[in-house]
């Protein structure tokens, strides 16, 4: 079975520049989930949809950050513009999205560097 | 909101030794999940675990959830290179199928 794909791996942008990031979730997953890892500290929720609804997105900053997933299936996270403090690993994670487990699986993440 | 604090921070341990480290919240928890990331590389679920006193084993990996169910401890036993990595634990913050995670403990091994 496949896993969660990211792409890209990395990315250095310079601040106020825009960068996106993509993610295809584990096939038949309806959860999708946007996490922002900042070096040191464990994964921050930014966003969770529900197939392709948003469920949570309390934790995104929406002044710069956007997300979508048009066909409930992979998922693009958009920064538009990014400041220095965007740097970070943003990691992508998928479940069933049925009964009461929390187990997320997560992809290997993208690693943004703004400079 | 909820906060979890794992402990220790870091540890250095020998190749052989074992490895206790634990998790703490400030709420009550129903489920506790425990992972691990390698540098370069997303959590990878370790442990899931649904019931208050509950001790499940994983290889050489034993989680307990905590009678209280505000804490969860992580046992590695005959430690190896090859568990050099940050352990997370992480439990549900309200809302559907949502986790918070801990602040992490990075264990290295020395051979």
């Amino acid at each position: 079975e496949a896993g969660v794909a990211q792409s890209p791996r990395y990315k250095i942008i310079e601040k106020r520049q825009s960068v996106a990031f993509w993610c295809n979730p584990i096939s038949g997953h309806a959860t999708l989930y946007w996490y922002q890892q900042i070096l040191g500290q464990g994964p921050k929720l930014l966003i969770q949809f529900q197939n392709n609804g948003v469920v949570d997105d309390s934790q995104l900053p929406k002044d710069r950050f956007s997300a979508e997933r048009l066909k409930g299936v992979d998922s693009t996270l958009k920064i538009q513009p990014a400041k220095l403090e965007d740097s970070a690993v943003y990691l992508c994670a998928s479940s069933l999205g049925r009964g009461g487990s929390n187990e997320q699986f997560f992809g290997p993440g993208t690693r943004l560097t703004v400079l | 909101g909820q906060q979890l604090n794992q402990s220790p921070q870091s540890m250095f341990i020998q190749e052989g030794e074992d490895v206790s480290m634990n998790c703490t919240s400030s709420s009550i928890f129903n489920t506790w999940l425990w992972y691990k990331q390698d540098p370069g590389e997303g959590p990878v679920l370790l442990i899931a675990l649904y019931k208050a006193g509950e001790l499940t084993s994983n290889g050489r990996l034993t989680a307990q959830f905590g009678i209280t169910r505000k804490d969860s401890f992580l046992n590695i036993s005959a430690s190896i290179p090859s568990d050099v990595g940050i352990y997370f634990c992480a439990g549900p913050s309200g809302g559907y199928q949502k986790v918070t995670f801990g602040t992490g403990t990075k264990l290295q091994v020395i051979p």
